[in-house]
């Protein structure tokens, strides 16, 4: 298994500003992912954050919006830039390993709010 | 469009019952389905089921997959307060290498003393 940290766990940020979120898996993963949880909605998957390449974005989400870093197997960053209250969330990373079972472990979760 | 559908969406129950959490899904390619029980944050794990009719168990959960009718199910019995949680059913799909979640919008169960 992989245990998986994110940074900030929380975060009250004003309107307009960015917000720099962190992802620390504690080995290898094949891959890393990013999801957002918006209250009485399921987990949204963000992008896949591809190690040395950009991150592959889904439909509705932008890399201006959401630029994702992972310069290495083990950590990788999602920023929230020019934040609204709609940005509200809780914003999940997770990382697939490269074995049998292919599992997602999830990191704890960083809850932001936009006032 | 890949889907997972989850029922209830919420269900209140007293300490000691039996439930049954329902998972159907419609996907391209499945991998996998994956069952978390989410209290605050991120969800944690509780079983991925590949293979059709095989029981998973731990403690006094189990779950198992049809892979015919496209569901699966998930059994809490003996029910306890902590049990009250949103239980996630996830489905992993898509080709090559790279696995696509899923997820369901969750089954909120409330237990009840």
């Amino acid at each position: 298994s992989a245990v998986i940290s994110q940074k900030p766990s929380r975060d009250i940020c004003q309107r307009g500003t960015s917000l720099t979120i962190q992802c620390q898996v504690d080995s290898q993963v094949t891959m890393m992912f990013w999801y957002r949880q918006q209250p009485g909605q399921s987990l949204t998957l963000i992008a896949t954050a591809n190690q040395g390449s950009e991150a592959t974005y889904e439909s509705g989400f932008v890399i201006d919006k959401f630029p994702i870093s992972r310069p290495n197997l083990t950590f990788s960053t999602l920023t929230v830039s020019n934040m609204s209250p709609e940005d509200s969330s809780i914003y999940l990373c997770s990382g697939q390993t490269a074995t049998l079972t292919d599992t997602q472990y999830f990191g704890p979760g960083t809850r932001l709010t936009v006032l | 469009e890949d889907k997972v559908v989850q029922s209830p969406l919420s269900l209140v129950v007293h300490e000691g019952d039996t439930v049954t959490l329902n998972c159907s899904y419609e996907v391209t390619n499945f991998r996998s389905l994956l069952w978390y029980k989410q209290e605050k944050k991120a969800p944690t794990f509780l079983f991925m089921l590949t293979s059709s009719g095989i029981e998973k168990k731990s403690g006094r959960l189990s779950s198992i997959l049809d892979k015919k009718e496209l569901f699966s199910i998930l059994n809490i019995t003996a029910t306890q307060t902590g049990d009250s949680a949103v239980y996630l059913c996830a489905v992993e799909a898509g080709g090559g290498s790279q696995g696509n979640l899923i997820f369901g919008k969750g089954t909120k169960l409330s237990v009840k003393p």
